[in-house]
């Protein structure tokens, strides 16, 4: 199993631009999630999936969008990109359990200048 | 309200055992987790604790008191690839969702 992966590992936008982050875990895990870190911060949720076809916002969710069309996918969507979105942002997935814990992504280094 | 503290920063010599302190505030508590983050690396799962007491898992131990709103990572005979960030989630029953501190920094030295 590869587990959760990501795309891209870096990137470098403008401002304004858009990008789509892309994540796909092999797990058949139902929950998925995405997180920014900012430096010195702790994870902060963005948006969340309970399953295919079902998303919600999370603490952070302004100026992002999500989809869930599969199990294994679930892009984010950066629109009118600004440099307040210079970030890590992890993807990472669970089973529904209680002790279900999260299996993280490598992440994607966000730079918006 | 929801809120996690943790120290910002420990340092520790190779071999000797290391306690990371993790006190929280929830509206609904539903399990408290603990992460290990390398520098530039996603964080790996290390424990999850949702009644009293202590787990062990080989070299790391983690401890829960409710009542406190505490818990701890324990860490014994360190090695130098334990230095790395550790973070406290908690679990909010209410929501289901995740609540991370902002991580403790380890540093062990030779």
């Amino acid at each position: 199993n590869a587990g959760v992966t990501q795309t891209p590992k870096f990137r470098i936008l403008k401002i304004g631009q858009s990008m789509t982050l892309q994540c796909t875990q092999d797990m058949n895990h139902n929950y998925m999630y995405w997180y920014r870190q900012d430096p010195g911060m702790g994870l902060k949720l963005i948006y969340y999936s309970v399953g295919a076809g079902i998303t919600d916002k999370g603490e952070v969710p302004n100026g992002y969008n999500v989809s869930r069309s599969t199990t294994e996918d679930f892009p984010l969507r950066l629109e009118l990109a600004a440099p307040s979105q210079t970030s890590v942002y992890f993807c990472a997935s669970s089973f529904p359990r209680t002790d279900g814990a999260q299996f993280f992504g490598p992440g994607t280094r966000l730079t918006v200048l | 309200g929801q809120n996690i503290d943790q120290p910002t920063e420990m340092t520790a010599t190779e071999g000797a055992i290391v306690q990371i302190n993790c006190t929280y505030q929830t509206s609904g508590f539903n399990g408290l987790f603990w992460y290990q983050q390398h520098a530039g690396e996603a964080p790996t799962f290390l424990s999850y604790n949702v009644l009293d007491g202590l787990e062990e898992k080989g070299r790391f131990s983690s401890f829960l008191s409710r009542s406190k709103g505490y818990s701890y990572l324990l860490l014994k005979e360190l090695q130098m690839k334990d230095s790395a960030s550790y973070l406290c989630a908690v679990r909010d029953h209410n929501t289901d969702k995740l609540i991370f501190g902002t991580g403790t920094r380890l540093q062990v030295f030779p």
